[in-house]
Formats: C-alpha cells, structure tokens, sequence
C-alpha cells in the first residue's frame, strides 16, 4: 500500500508570514494528491488538490507543488493570517483510497 | 442543502456493546468511505464502497462492519471485537473513487 510522510508535525509562524509543509509518498503510481484543512471537531475540507500530470497549483495564498521523481509534494501558505491555524493533512491516491499524512498543526501568531 | 450527515455527534457506548454510526449524502456519489482518527494521528481507512451492495475493507477493518443497501448511506457498525473503538470517526464521499472527497462532521465515539 501506499505510504505518506509528513513534516513537520507543528509550524509557528508570524502572521503576515509564509507556512511550507511538506510530503512524501512510497508509490509511484499515486496520481491525485488532496490538501485537507481541518478544524478543531470539524471534518477536513478540502483546501487544495493537484494530479500527477500538473507540477504546480495556485488559489490565491495557497499552491501546492509536485514534484514525481522526488515522490513529494508540498503545501505553501503566503500571507498567513489568524484563519489559518488548524490541523492540514496531505493525501495521495493509490487504487481508488486515499492515504494520510499524520497531520501538521499550524499555529498563526498576531 | 446538499453534503454529507453523521450522527450522533457524540456517542457512549458500554464495553461489550455493538454500536451504529450513521452517514447519510446527498450528493448522489457512488463512493462512500469510513475514517478512524486518533489524537494526533491522520485518517485511517476502515472501509469503503464503490457502488451499492458491494463494499472493501481498508487498512483497519476488524472489528468494524458496513453495509451499503442504499446509495445514499454508508453506516458503520463498531462491534465488540474492537479492542481499542474510542475515536472520532469520519464519513466522507466521492463522486467515484480517486475523485475528491467531502467529509462529514464526524462521530466521537467513547468507550465508557
């Protein structure tokens, strides 16, 4: 099965600062990599995605970026505000499930 | 107002005890899954289904069961088999398998 590593496990940053988090996945042939913000209680939601056949994605302050030979995949936050903090998990698709990263809680400071 | 239900929102259960976790959508997707989450830890899939009437297990299924009579739930039944069940658990849904999924608000189950 597929196998995701994520670092680091905690991340402090100023607000107004960038927040870069990061993954890596065993199997080559994981071709869908979700990004998932979760609140205290909530559910995840879904924050961000990128397939196998893209290298990079925007959406306002946040983009992902992909790299396959490396098998990793990161996370970048610009211009973090309060908002931000939360728990952000990475995924990656292996024969139709989802694999999870253990999670990396982002603390926003004013 | 479409997404994904579960519950209750917290739940209590006796060791020894079978207990059922709901999760209703109405997204109309085909794939249905079931989460484990533990403090500090990611999602863990117990199980999860493509199509109606037909279901797998994922990577921590014993002690878990499913069914899947009705495209628009997923329940997930904790049997006593299940050595350690205190955790908060996670339905979620897809339009097919591989495509994103939306989750649910999850059910925190407690052993007393």
């Amino acid at each position: 099965g597929e196998n995701v590593e994520q670092h680091p496990s905690t991340l402090s940053v100023q607000e107004g600062d960038s927040a870069v988090i990061k993954c890596t996945y065993s199997d080559s042939a994981s071709n869908y990599f979700p990004w998932y913000k979760q609140e205290l209680g909530k559910g995840p939601q879904l924050i961000i995605d990128i397939r196998s056949n893209v290298g990079e994605k925007k959406d306002q302050r946040i983009a992902v970026t992909l790299n396959k030979t490396a098998k990793h995949f990161s996370l970048h936050i610009t211009e973090t505000q309060p908002e931000d903090s939360a728990v952000y998990f990475c995924a990656a698709n292996l024969d139709y499930k989802l694999s999870f990263g253990a999670g990396t809680t982002v603390t926003v400071r004013a | 107002d479409g997404g994904i239900t579960q519950s209750p929102k917290y739940l209590f259960r006796k060791e020894g005890q079978n207990v059922t976790l709901s999760c209703e959508q109405n997204l109309n997707h085909d794939a249905m899954y079931w989460y484990r989450q533990d403090p500090g830890q990611g999602l863990r899939l117990i199980y999860y289904s493509q199509i109606v009437n037909d279901f797998q297990k994922g990577d921590i299924a014993e002690g878990y069961s499913v069914s899947r009579e009705k495209k628009e739930s997923f329940p997930l039944t904790v049997t006593s088999a299940q050595k350690n069940p205190t955790a908060f658990y996670l339905c979620a849904s897809s339009m097919g398998s591989g495509d994103e999924q939306f989750f649910g608000p999850g059910t925190r189950l407690t052993v007393l």
